[in-house]
């Protein structure tokens, strides 16, 4: 299958860590990513991860992975009012093109 | 700011009207993609194209004609549209088609269908 779950919202207040997950069902991925789309514009690449890794971090982002159960979150340190946006995971199937299946999108809203 | 850039932004079209999105990117990439978002959903892939050759159409209804006429264009022809394909259309491109290759994104093109 290709379907991508990602909770519909999550609020944190400022200064805070966020963490949102993704559950995807083809294990046949191959790399993983986070996209995060604010209002009126189009999807800002954060991070991606290869499915062979379990954890990247970069600066304020941590990526994880959990293979076995198909499972990936982004962890977002100290939640600032700017990282208030829809965000998407997306997994790129096997195969010759990169075809990407996005989640639902999760809405990430930051109380100042 | 991103490094693909959409234009129009915002395009109000009649459903007898013919009109054309525009996509460019001077990163070099080699693939180029179109993808359609409705309100409060994912991206969902129409059209892809791979060093300039169509490689990917996802059964996506004749009214949408693409056209790549060089590596650093990709353009979106509308013809007969209905108010239903109303929705952001979002252009990306990747260094190369192939699944090691993160898709950059443009600000998309806002059509509403009247």
């Amino acid at each position: 299958g290709e379907d991508v779950e990602q909770s519909l919202f999550l609020s944190v207040r400022e200064g805070d860590s966020s963490v949102i997950n993704c559950t995807y069902t083809d294990s046949s991925s191959t790399y993983l990513y986070w996209y995060k789309q604010e209002p009126g514009a189009g999807l800002q690449l954060l991070t991606y991860i290869f499915s062979n890794m379990d954890m990247k971090q970069d600066q304020r982002l941590t990526v994880l992975l959990n293979k076995k159960d198909k499972h990936l979150s982004l962890r977002i340190a100290d939640t600032q009012t700017g990282d208030s946006a829809i965000y998407f995971c997306a997994e790129s199937l096997r195969g010759a093109t990169n075809k990407l299946i996005f989640g639902t999108g999760t809405l990430l809203a930051v109380q100042p | 700011d991103t490094e693909v850039t959409q234009t129009p932004k915002h395009l109000v079209m009649g459903m007898t009207n013919k009109k054309s999105l525009k996509c460019e990117q001077h990163m070099g990439h080699r693939a180029m993609y179109w993808y359609k978002q409705k309100a409060k959903k994912p991206p969902e892939l129409m059209f892809v194209y791979s060093y300039e050759k169509l490689s990917i159409n996802e059964s996506v209804p004749s009214r949408f004609s693409p056209e790549c006429p060089n590596s650093s264009l990709l353009n979106l022809h509308l013809h007969a549209l209905q108010p239903e394909d109303s929705a952001l259309y979002l252009c990306a491109s990747s260094q190369e088609s192939g699944q090691n290759s993160p898709l950059h994104f443009g600000n998309g093109t806002r059509l509403t269908v009247t």
